[in-house]
């Protein structure tokens, strides 16, 4: 079965750390591209980062480049996403989701998510 | 940036047509996905590339992509239709993947 299982998520206070991962399993990982999109309580999708499948290309939402940073472990099926310096807007589930391109390609397979709280 | 724009909200009867609109500047230039997610459940794959649909999709759901708008068509609407939609794009020019605001289907 294809899936994809998100951990890492919790209470952190503002400007704390947290590091997500996302573990995948029954697909070649190394094949596809990777993505992390959140959602706060009661808004819509936001799309965070990118990364490639071999990790040559990465972006990042402006909302949060230069406090995030995702990568990759394909020897380990796994993503990851860093998140620095935390602020009270960065609360929400944090989904992984898989694409066949780098770009263009549609999130297919999503993970159930793992939620972040950012609170004093 | 690109923006996304979608109706908050579409409410259909059961067996009629939905239609959810998402409206983008030359978004026809631009592969539109289509996400449908139910409530505490994780979002869903429902069209991609503008009119593909995945496997297990039901033969309801089609899309379509032309000039500024791309349409989500949900025919032969089903109480289990009901749910939030979100179309998406990827802008080249920001190398930003972009969402819409999503659009709360209610089936009355």
């Amino acid at each position: 079965e294809v899936q994809l299982v998100e951990s890492g998520g919790g209470l952190v206070k503002p400007g704390g750390s947290l590091r997500l991962s996302c573990a995948a399993s029954g697909f070649t990982f190394s094949s596809y591209s990777m993505n992390w999109v959140r959602q706060a309580p009661g808004k819509g999708l936001e799309w965070v980062s990118s990364i490639s499948s071999s990790s040559s290309y990465i972006y990042y939402a402006d909302s949060v480049k230069g406090r995030f940073t995702i990568s990759r472990d394909n020897a380990k099926n796994s993503l990851y996403l860093q998140m620095n310096s935390l602020r009270a807007e960065d609360t929400a589930v944090y989904y992984c989701a898989r694409s066949d391109l780098t770009g263009d390609g549609a999130f297919d397979i999503w993970g159930q998510g793992t939620m972040v709280t950012v609170s004093s | 940036s690109y923006v996304l724009t979608q109706p908050p909200s579409v409410s259909v009867a059961p067996g009629k047509t939905a239609r959810i609109t998402c409206g983008g500047n030359n978004i026809g230039s631009k592969s539109v996905h289509w996400y449908q997610q139910k409530p505490g459940q994780a979002p869903v794959l429902v069209i991609y590339y503008d009119s593909d649909r995945p496997s297990g999709i039901p033969e309801r759901f089609s899309g379509s992509n032309s000039g500024n708008t791309a349409t989500l068509t949900i025919s032969r609407v089903e109480a289990g239709d009901e749910a939030d939609y979100y179309c998406q794009v990827w802008d080249s020019s920001s190398d930003h993947a972009v969402f819409g605001g999503g659009t709360q289907l209610t089936v009355l």
